[in-house]
């Protein structure tokens, strides 16, 4: 098993849309995570941290769910320059710092 | 920007031969790591530095091997080269401190081994 997955793609949404991703990770004693973003096989840029209480940018909004192990993210009112390849990243201090992303999820917004 | 480089940015090489690509930081962060991504896999982490001489295996490390013999610079070798390496690698860079965890990536490295 995987230590981070996430839900297969690719999304197509239309513009306007909202669109849920999730992930889960199987290291409970995981204390740090994150949503990247991706575009077109470049660097991965922080989308935004998550935290336990939840936390919302804008149209993002991430939720963490430590009990059930996953992580979530929204975007409301899709536009087509959100279309990108979104990241789950979980890591453990206990483990040296070390990042692990999930396999990522296309998410493509049409007109 | 975070001030981080990879090197080179493009290379092709034979199969057999030996390979270095090397990661630069001027952000004085403490981790440092190699990951490789390939379609449909995501970014798969190679090795990781968690200060100098200090490295530790990610999921995908064999045939790589890392050294860090100062702060700034992180060198991934590829001891002999193999077709299954020809894939995009990332370094990056991190500082666990409170309210600031944020990993910056380098641009990539294309790798194509023939």
């Amino acid at each position: 098993r995987k230590e981070v997955e996430q839900d297969p793609g690719p999304f197509n949404v239309p513009e306007g849309a909202t669109v849920a991703f999730n992930c889960t990770y199987s290291n409970s004693a995981s204390q740090s995570f994150f949503w990247y973003r991706q575009d077109c096989r470049k660097e991965p840029k922080l989308l935004m941290s998550v935290y336990s209480s939840g936390n919302e940018d804008g149209r993002f909004t991430a939720q963490l769910n430590r009990a059930s192990q996953y992580i979530s993210l929204l975007i409301r009112d899709s536009k087509l320059s959100d279309s990108a390849t979104y990241l789950c990243v979980v890591t453990d201090y206990n483990q040296g710092g070390k990042l692990i992303f999930g396999q990522g999820t296309e998410l493509s917004v049409k007109p | 920007d975070a001030g981080i480089t990879q090197s080179p940015r493009h290379k092709v090489t034979e199969t057999g031969t030996p390979v270095t690509l090397r990661c630069h930081q001027t952000e004085n962060h403490r981790y440092m790591y190699w990951y490789r991504q390939d379609p449909g896999h995501g970014l798969r982490l190679i090795h990781y530095s968690y200060g100098v001489k200090d490295t530790d295996k990610g999921e995908v490390s064999d045939g790589y091997s890392v050294s860090r013999s100062k702060t700034e610079d992180f060198l991934l070798t590829l001891e002999s080269a193999t077709s299954s390496q020809t894939s995009v690698y990332f370094c990056a860079i991190s500082e666990w401190t409170e309210g600031n965890t944020e990993a910056f990536f380098g641009q990539g490295t294309r790798l194509t081994v023939v």
